[in-house]
């Protein structure tokens, strides 16, 4: 079955970096879209990042652009978003999550367990 | 800049249908928005119940279905059930890989 497995949250400081993975399996990876998703204590769902399924295409909530950087390696299955230059907003749960269609961007649909990242001095 | 508009909150009688919607601040939503809705219980990750405004997700209960009512996406639950109380959440993709999601609607079965 489909499996998403979130790593590396922790908690840092405003202003230091951290690095999240996703590791995939369970369908064919190279031909789907990644995104990732956020979640603040108490707040809704957020936005925040997608990787094309060939990896050519990143895009980023307007909140994280200049900081995040998402990656993928179709080898090994694998995305990694590098947070840069965090902020206490940036604190919260992050999913990645597998897009619903193959080749393209639509939403996604199936979501790992999240990774908990809080900032904090 | 864009918002992606919910109502906070919702109820609905046992047995009941209710309808949520999901909407663009200023403008329509139309199909190529591809409206995805979300059940969102605390300690688990979000639950597709709609992909790209009508298509039910796998092992998603009949009495939920994605529409476009007037210049918005609605999610419908006819004949809710108590497991139905829940946060439910929308996104919209807007084109150029962007996507937003709604503040999310808290539906209150009582």
């Amino acid at each position: 079955q489909v499996q998403l497995v979130e790593s590396g949250g922790a908690m840092v400081q405003p202003g230091r970096s951290l690095r999240l993975s996703c590791a995939a399996s369970g369908f064919t990876f190279r031909n789907y879209a990644i995104h990732w998703v956020r979640q603040a204590p108490g707040k809704g769902l957020e936005w925040v990042a997608l990787v094309s399924h060939t990896g050519t295409g990143k895009y980023y909530a307007d909140s994280v652009k200049g900081r995040f950087t998402i990656s993928r390696d179709n080898s090994r299955n694998n995305v990694d978003l590098q947070m840069n230059s965090l902020k206490t907003e940036d604190t919260g749960l992050y999913y990645c999550a597998k897009d619903w269609t193959r080749f393209g961007v639509v939403a996604p649909d199936t979501w790992g367990q999240g990774t908990q990242v809080i900032v904090s001095s | 800049q864009t918002v992606v508009t919910q109502e906070p909150s919702l109820s609905v009688s046992p047995g009941g249908t209710v309808t949520l919607t999901c909407g663009f601040s200023s403008g329509s939503v139309s199909p190529t928005n591809y409206a995805t809705w979300y059940q969102r219980t605390p300690g688990q990750p979000p639950r597709t119940l709609i992909c790209s405004t009508y298509t039910r997700s796998s092992g998603v209960p009949h009495r939920f279905s994605g529409s476009i009512l007037g210049n918005k996406a609605a999610l419908t639950i006819t004949g809710a059930q108590a497991d139905d109380d829940s946060d439910y959440y929308c996104v919209l993709y807007l084109g150029n890989g962007i996507l937003l999601f709604g503040g999310g609607t808290k539906l209150t079965v009582l």
